[in-house]
């Protein structure tokens, strides 16, 4: 079957570093997204991978690793309006996404 | 970014009564669209994908005649809820995207609340 584990909570602090990690089993790979969505609201793009390696993008950064299954979203100077849940995605070799529970993170000042 | 629109943005109806959900692609042509279903403190659930001009592919345990989904122009597919029950009271989601096979962004409406009494 296919699977995507992320945690399920997380705190931080304002102003620190966060890393939410993601693992995942998935027929074939097409790429691995992060959105972030907020209570009650659609998901936001964050970030795409498809090859090894780090995407950097402002505060947030994605890092990827196809052999070990592996992918972790970097949050910098964490600000209150961060708190969101965030969702990692992967595109299987059907190009479907498959899903991930989500990480709520909560920022505490 | 691409804007994808859905309205309503909440409805509340009486058990037995249908309800529609409009999802546009306001600048761009959406060859797919996605529909999904989250419930409080759950993650996206895919529901069914459309292809304009054909018929949507629903997911497993997706009962394709409670929930039609008509998909008849590259800009505009709907959800129909038929005889709603409050079981179906959720956040659904739609999202647009153009078939490719190299990376592409899903673009997600603002969703609607359902809320079957």
């Amino acid at each position: 079957g296919q699977n995507i584990d992320q945690p399920t909570e997380m705190t931080a602090t304002e102003g620190a570093i966060v890393q939410i990690n993601c693992t995942y089993q998935t027929s074939g790979f097409n790429g691995l997204f992060w959105y972030q969505q907020h209570a009650g609201e659609a998901p936001t793009f964050l970030s795409y991978n498809v090859l090894d390696g780090l995407e950097e993008k402002g505060r947030f950064s994605s890092f990827l690793s196809r052999s070990k299954g592996y992918s972790y979203l970097l949050l910098k100077e964490l600000q209150m309006k961060d708190s969101a849940s965030y969702l990692c995605a992967v595109k299987d070799s059907n190009y479907q996404l498959i899903w991930g529970a989500g990480t709520k993170l909560i920022i505490k000042p | 970014g691409a804007v994808v629109s859905q309205h309503p943005s909440w409805v509340i109806c009486k058990s037995g009564t249908s309800v529609k959900i409009e999802c546009r692609s306001l600048d761009f042509q959406a060859t797919t669209m996605f529909w999904y279903r989250q419930f409080p403190k759950q993650s996206l659930m895919l529901m069914a994908t459309s292809n304009e001009g054909s018929k949507a592919t629903y997911e497993q345990g997706v009962e394709k005649d409670k929930f039609l989904i008509n998909h008849a122009s590259l800009t505009l597919s709907t959800l129909t809820v038929t005889s709603a029950h409050p079981e179906d009271s959720s956040f659904y989601i739609c999202s647009a995207g153009e078939l490719a096979f190299e990376s592409y962004e899903q673009y997600f409406g603002p969703g609607t609340r359902l809320t079957v009494t």
